[in-house]
């Protein structure tokens, strides 16, 4: 059974940096695929970016870039996201979650996301 | 970018069926994946792959696509089925993950 736990919240203020941990038990972390997932209040979820740790390289929203960085420790099984230039508008909760890949011949490659962290609330705020 | 259409709220009785649908263009050519997420909670994936469900979720939880419109299907709705709910693709072209609106589901 994969568990993802993260990090605790954060209380950060305008133009500063927040970096979240996601640390994965179960399962092989090095072949999974770690995605971040963002929810303002009141508001819908939104893909920030993801990674595969075997591979090392993460790819990002467009939205994020240049803003995001996402990082993986195969030592210690664990993600992290990195957010930077925070303003009010990126308080929100961060979720980390495991993509699953889903082939077919016809549409391609796809992932979804099977397990999920607990999320980890941060407050954008001067 | 892919845009992932969903009404905002749905209303059902207990016991009845809901129906939750995803507009997209074309979106019967990608594969659907859907996400029950409860107040204060992470989202839990309760339908993927248009229409395959997860270990541990009810049957009641069904899913189909086709054309430019996905829908997932509870039936049998219970009071804990009240809950906000997700589509989601895999857009290689934009994004590449794209999330639906959500759907705002209430049991009267």
């Amino acid at each position: 059974q994969v568990q993802l736990v993260q990090s605790g919240a954060e209380v950060k203020k305008p133009g500063s940096s927040v970096k979240v941990s996601c640390k994965a038990s179960g399962g092989t972390f090095s072949s999974y695929a770690i995605s971040w997932v963002r929810q303002a209040p009141g508001q819908g979820l939104e893909w920030m970016g993801g990674i595969i740790p075997i591979f090392g390289t993460a790819n990002y929203a467009q939205k994020f870039q240049g803003r995001v960085t996402i990082t993986a420790d195969e030592s210690t099984s664990t993600a992290y996201m990195e957010l930077s230039s925070l303003r009010s508008e990126d308080t929100a909760v961060y979720y980390c979650a495991r993509a699953e890949k889903v082939i077919t011949m016809v549409r391609g490659v796809g992932f979804y996301f099977d397990y999920w962290g607990q999320g980890t609330l941060v407050t954008v705020s001067s | 970018s892919y845009v992932l259409t969903q009404p905002p709220s749905v209303s059902v009785a207990p016991g009845q069926t809901a129906r939750i649908t995803c507009g997209g263009n074309n979106i019967g050519s990608k594969s659907v994946h859907w996400y029950q997420q409860k107040p204060g909670q992470a989202p839990v994936l309760v339908v993927y792959d248009d229409s395959d469900r997860p270990s541990g979720i009810p049957e009641r939880f069904s899913g189909s696509n086709s054309g430019n419109t996905a829908t997932l299907t509870i039936s049998r709705v219970e009071a804990g089925d009240e809950a906000d709910y997700y589509c989601q693709v895999w857009d290689s072209s934009s994004g590449p993950c794209v999330f639906g609106t959500g759907t705002k589901v209430t049991v009267l």
